[in-house]
């Protein structure tokens, strides 16, 4: 199994708080994935990092941030967070993007529920 | 922009018989890659199957196999010898682009009727 570390791996939280979920990887992958699941939509990419310091934003980025100051580390902060915000979040580490290397291996996921 | 489609919310089989998942998708990227994911009740992602698009030969693991068709767009995904363990929510995916992100279809719940 690939070594990847979420935490917290469940939290409750009110709206308006700071939060911030942290990803932890011991593979030296590259890139780095920031997903959140709901019903009915699958998971859906929020951020993702291609390297140290570096990052862009997916599909659902409104009200998310990331930060990846060494490899192994990717944070996911919600700076005010809201009821639409609760989910599952997962990480996800990737080799490359090139044959054998584009394989996403997925963290166990935080469940994090905004009241 | 890329878009995945399953259409089947829930799909049910008997132990040792064969059920198929259906996905199709759209893509505008030359290069890209299909994917089965599957998740337990565990919530853990598992991958189960790749498949190169530029490949005409289906991937196959173990009992797990796909029939991919390019023209069509359509990646379906059959499980023979199904196992009470195979109960889960299946999740087809592709990627593309330099960023390898992937785009997620909305699942297929399977049980596994003893």
């Amino acid at each position: 199994d690939a070594g990847i570390t979420q935490s917290p791996r469940h939290k409750v939280t009110e709206t308006g708080t700071p939060v911030t979920l942290r990803c932890h990887q011991t593979e030296n992958h590259r890139y780095m994935y920031w997903y959140r699941q709901d019903p009915g939509h699958g998971l859906r990419l929020i951020h993702y990092s291609y390297g140290v310091k570096d990052t862009d934003k997916g599909e659902v980025s409104d009200g998310y941030s990331v930060s990846r100051s060494k490899t192994e580390d990717f944070l996911l902060t919600l700076e005010s967070a809201t009821s639409s915000q609760t989910s599952v979040y997962f990480c996800a580490i990737s080799e490359g993007q090139l044959v054998a290397k584009n394989i996403q291996y997925f963290g166990a996921g935080t469940r994090l529920s905004v009241l | 922009a890329q878009t995945v489609t399953q259409s089947q919310p829930e799909m049910s089989v008997q132990e040792a018989e064969t059920v198929t998942l259906s996905c199709t998708y759209d893509t505008s990227e030359s290069d890209y890659y299909l994917f089965w994911y599957k998740q337990p009740p565990s919530r853990q992602m598992i991958l189960v199957i790749r498949q190169e698009a530029y490949k005409q030969q289906n991937a196959t693991e173990n009992r797990f196999s796909v029939n991919f068709q390019k023209a069509a767009k359509s990646f379906s995904l059959k499980i023979s010898d199904s196992q009470l363990g195979d109960a889960a929510m299946y999740f087809c995916a592709t990627n593309g682009g330099a960023t390898n992100k992937l785009i997620f279809g909305t699942g297929t719940l399977l049980a596994v009727q003893p």
